[in-house]
């Protein structure tokens, strides 16, 4: 029940692309939905946060889509550059209790 | 602001051997964590301290130990080391602001590789 699914593993497109990355969970008690970005060699950084009571978050060209009945969210990055090129997480977590629970990863690839 | 700083960032050890593996922020947050990434297995919380002289375990605490004496370290000390304790390890803190999003400051992260 504390876990969080995350898919694809890997994912390439090309410039100008829309990836989209997938995750899921089961614990109705998370209130807390943050996706990090990882380049090699670096620790993650934040990269866009959203609460269960807002279906959509927009940062840039980062989105977040959440659906709370299917216990569902998304990451979509709009007009993909190859800078955007990095491992993202998704992670969930009771906001205040700071235990984050982490998604296995994404490795995007975004072809010039 | 140096932010999340870790030492060392390159580490060998043999099996058995303890070591501490260091950790500061210079941000005065209240809340600091340790992490070990595998590959696909994502970021994993190994211990966290709410403050200073406040730690709690979390999901894969054996084999470490944490203390929390002042607000900017939080060292994490490996008692007996394991093969099985392969990884890089990151440190984080954070801070809350009522009203936004909690964020987590991750440092560059040690690579420990146990023989």
């Amino acid at each position: 029940q504390q876990q969080v699914k995350q898919s694809p593993q890997s994912l390439i497109v090309q410039k100008g692309g829309i990836p989209i990355i997938n995750c899921a969970y089961e614990n109705t008690a998370f209130d807390y939905f943050p996706w990090y970005q990882q380049f090699p060699g670096k620790g993650p950084a934040l990269l866009i946060a959203i609460r269960p009571d807002v279906s959509e978050k927009k940062e840039g060209r980062f989105t977040i889509s959440f659906n709370k009945s299917a216990k569902q969210f998304s990451l979509h990055i709009m007009d993909s550059q190859p800078g955007d090129s990095a491992t993202y997480f998704c992670a969930a977590s009771i906001q205040g209790t700071y235990k984050y629970i982490f998604g296995t990863g994404t490795r995007l690839k975004v072809l010039a | 602001n140096a932010g999340v700083t870790q030492t060392p960032k390159f580490q060998v050890l043999k099996t058995g051997q303890s070591m501490t593996l260091q950790c500061a922020q210079d941000m005065n947050h209240e809340y600091m964590s340790w992490y070990r990434q595998d590959p696909g297995m994502g970021l994993r919380l190994i211990h966290y301290s709410v403050g200073a002289g406040i730690t709690d375990q979390g999901e894969v605490p054996n084999g470490y130990n944490v203390s929390r004496s002042t607000t900017e370290d939080f060292p994490l000390r490996l008692l007996s080391a394991a093969p099985s304790q392969t990884s890089v390890y990151f440190c984080a803190s954070s801070y809350r602001v009522a009203g936004a999003v909690d964020t987590q400051y991750f440092g560059p992260g040690t690579r420990l590789t146990v023989l």
